[in-house]
């Protein structure tokens, strides 16, 4: 019930396109859904998140979208571009102020 | 405004050793949590300290334990290295009450 699936494993988009990411979650305890972008090398940083009183965030060209019946929300990159290539992590307070981490999603950007 | 610096980014120690890692957390923030991050994988909740006091604490052994100290800063040491001990040890800070963690670059520990 702790668990966050994160979805595809790794993804390739054409430089212009929209990426996709995708996670669910089983505990409704959850209040507080970050997404991190990961360079190698490098420590998460903090792209966009989301409390689930909220079914739609945008900043830029990234966007959550956030389904609370369904336990699912999802990472939009809107005109992708080389630069976003890097992992991905999609994340969820718990109530003991933990993340639990999705297991990321490699990114690939082609020009 | 310095964002989360930890020390040292690089570190090989042998089978059996013990290590301490230093995190100072961003200006402003007084709650830290460490994080275990394997190779390929996401990063693995270790423990949080917050008012110097371990806050809440995740599914690792007590070869790993840690400090905070009056100017929020904090150590993570691990005693009895193990070969799997190897990975990214991450810090996020945050303020108590707010969600937003801010993550240092992390310290890469190598056990040969």
């Amino acid at each position: 019930q702790q668990q966050v699936k994160q979805s595809p494993q790794s993804l390739i988009v054409q430089k212009g396109g929209i990426s996709i990411i995708n996670c669910a979650y089983e505990n409704t305890a959850f209040d507080y859904f970050p997404w991190y972008q990961q360079f190698p090398g490098k420590g998460p940083a903090l792209l966009i998140a989301i409390r689930p009183d909220v079914s739609e965030k945008k900043e830029g060209r990234f966007t959550i979208s956030f389904n609370k019946s369904a336990k699912q929300f999802s990472l939009h990159i809107m005109d992708s571009q080389p630069g976003d290539s890097a992992t991905y992590f999609c994340a969820a307070r718990n109530s003991n102020y933990q993340l639990i981490w999705g297991a990321g999603t490699k990114l690939i950007i082609k020009p | 405004d310095a964002g989360v610096t930890q020390s040292p980014t690089h570190l090989i120690k042998t089978r059996g050793q013990q290590v301490t890692l230093r995190c100072s957390p961003k200006s402003g923030h007084d709650t830290v949590s460490w994080y275990q991050q394997a190779l390929g994988q996401g990063p693995q909740f270790i423990f949080q300290y917050y008012e110097e006091e371990e806050r809440q604490r995740g599914n690792f052994p007590d070869r790993f334990s840690g400090h905070q100290f009056p100017n929020y800063s904090s150590e993570l040491n691990v005693n009895a290295l193990l070969l799997g001990d190897s990975a990214l040890y991450l810090c996020a800070s945050s303020l108590a009450s707010a969600a937003g963690y801010t993550f240092g670059s992390g310290t890469r520990l190598t056990v040969v």
